[in-house]
């Protein structure tokens, strides 16, 4: 069984970085693409982006100028930056996994992790 | 981007009943279209990948049709289970978008 767990502060600052942190259990960080997608509350579904093992990116233009994704296959965790964060970025952040044999939906997720702008 | 429209928004329907969600892309694709089923306080789940692929572990009441530009999830019969709010998602083109939502209930 594939788990995915999300870790992160709850509370992030105007201006500020918003930090999190998928870990993955039960499947090799390496044969999959891992995403993120958030929801805004009492919204829909936004895709942020993914990344591959390799450190290859591919991001929404809505937020491609300012988020960083990366993995660190030794800790079998993968991350999303999100800077100069404003309130329309409060919403609950999930990270999920993208695998290419299943014409790549996202066939995992995680729990979900709400994160709120506000000072 | 291409853009996904879902209808009906919502929908109430009866258990027993045959219920059919759309989804319509801006973009013909040909089969990365997928959709997950959201329940109120927790994450989405994959119910269908693909164009008509069986998911596991997911209900053998929902069916999936489609091509080019429309769609369609089918749950027959409905059960009381299936009270949730319905995705479809493109990964055919990024940004992968979702439809808005088809809110489901009995």
């Amino acid at each position: 069984q594939v788990y995915l767990q999300e870790s992160g502060p709850g509370l992030v600052k105007p201006s500020e970085t918003l930090s999190l942190t998928c870990t993955v259990s039960g499947a090799s960080i390496s044969s999959s693409y891992w995403s993120w997608v958030r929801q805004s509350p009492g919204k829909g579904l936004e895709w942020i982006g993914d990344v591959y093992y390799t450190g290859t990116t591919n991001y929404n233009p809505s937020v491609k100028r300012r988020v960083t994704m990366s993995v660190d296959t030794s800790k079998r965790q993968f991350s999303l930056r999100l800077k100069s964060v404003i309130a329309a970025d409060t919403a609950v952040y999930y990270c999920t996994r993208m695998t290419p044999g299943n014409d790549n939906a996202l066939d995992v997720w995680g729990q979900g992790t709400t994160v709120t702008v506000s000072s | 981007d291409i853009q996904m429209t879902q209808s009906p928004s919502s929908l109430s329907a009866s258990v027993g009943d045959r219920v059919i969600i759309t989804c319509r892309a801006s973009q013909s694709m040909t089969r990365y279209l997928h959709w997950y089923q959201q329940k109120p306080g927790e994450a989405p789940k994959l119910v269908r990948y693909g164009t008509s692929a069986f998911q596991s572990g997911v209900s053998s009441s929902f069916s999936v049709t489609g091509s080019e530009t429309n769609f369609t999830l089918t749950i027959d019969p409905l059960q009381p289970e299936h009270v949730a709010t319905y995705y479809c998602q493109q990964t055919y083109r990024i940004p992968h978008t979702f439809g808005q939502g088809t809110k489901l209930e009995i």
